[in-house]
């Protein structure tokens, strides 16, 4: 247990299907993030949220749609997806958008969902 | 971008050491962070470091040059349980979000 639950572990979609991704933190973070991991490739952060408030989108296609009801949860809404944006979608927290402090040091990370599109 | 970059692959044997390099380029320093990531699971943090020196913290420790621009990861007495991806991370000046090299994949051998 991390800390920072994802929901599903695994998804296949197709190409005309909506979905969504959940992310649940239970660490009393203010901060939340999505990114996407693909092989061999950094991580590419995606959105950004503090309290509840979006303050980043690092140039992200309008068929991903991040929602972020409360700081505990986020979602990312997906639809019409392309077979390249299978990837390994990871959430994570963080105490405030500083990096120390808190709980520890850095990012709290889910497991991630494992996004294939068919 | 950051321009961190560290090897893709290292392979090691059982009770070995290996070195994990990492190199990144920026203009302001705010700490670099090392993770670890077992295949299908979470990153986990490792370590972190602002100051110049090597911090122990069991079998692994972590280096780091500022003027160097220039960090290790050190695991000593492998265990097969340490096979895992690497990955090194470093905040761009005045900013809190992490930018993250692509990991090295470390392989433990018996």
């Amino acid at each position: 247990e991390t800390g920072v639950t994802q929901t599903p572990r695994h998804l296949v979609m197709g190409m005309t299907n909506k979905k969504s991704l959940k992310c649940e933190q239970h660490l009393g973070h203010n901060a939340m993030y999505w990114y996407k991991q693909s092989a061999k490739k950094p991580l590419e952060l995606m959105f950004v949220y503090n309290f509840k408030e979006q303050t980043e989108n690092n140039s992200v296609p309008s068929r991903f749609s991040p929602e972020c009801p409360n700081s505990s949860h986020l979602f990312l809404h997906l639809h019409t997806l392309q077979p390249e944006d299978s990837a390994l979608y990871l959430c994570a927290s963080s105490q405030d958008l500083g990096l120390t402090g808190g709980d520890g040091y850095g990012y709290t990370f889910g497991s991630g969902t494992r996004l294939t599109v068919v | 971008g950051q321009n961190i970059d560290q090897p893709t692959e290292m392979t090691a044997t059982e009770g070995a050491i290996v070195q994990i390099n990492c190199t990144y380029q920026t203009s302001g320093f705010n700490g670099l962070f090392w993770y670890q990531q077992h295949a299908g699971e979470a990153p986990t943090f490792l370590s972190y470091n602002v100051l110049d020196g090597l911090e122990e913290k069991g079998r692994f420790s972590s280096f780091l040059s500022r003027s160097k621009g220039y960090s290790y990861l050190l695991l000593k007495e492998l265990q097969m349980k340490d096979s895992a991806s690497y990955l090194c991370a470093v905040p761009p000046p005045y900013d809190y979000k992490l930018s993250f090299g692509a990991g090295t994949t470390v392989t433990v051998r018996a």
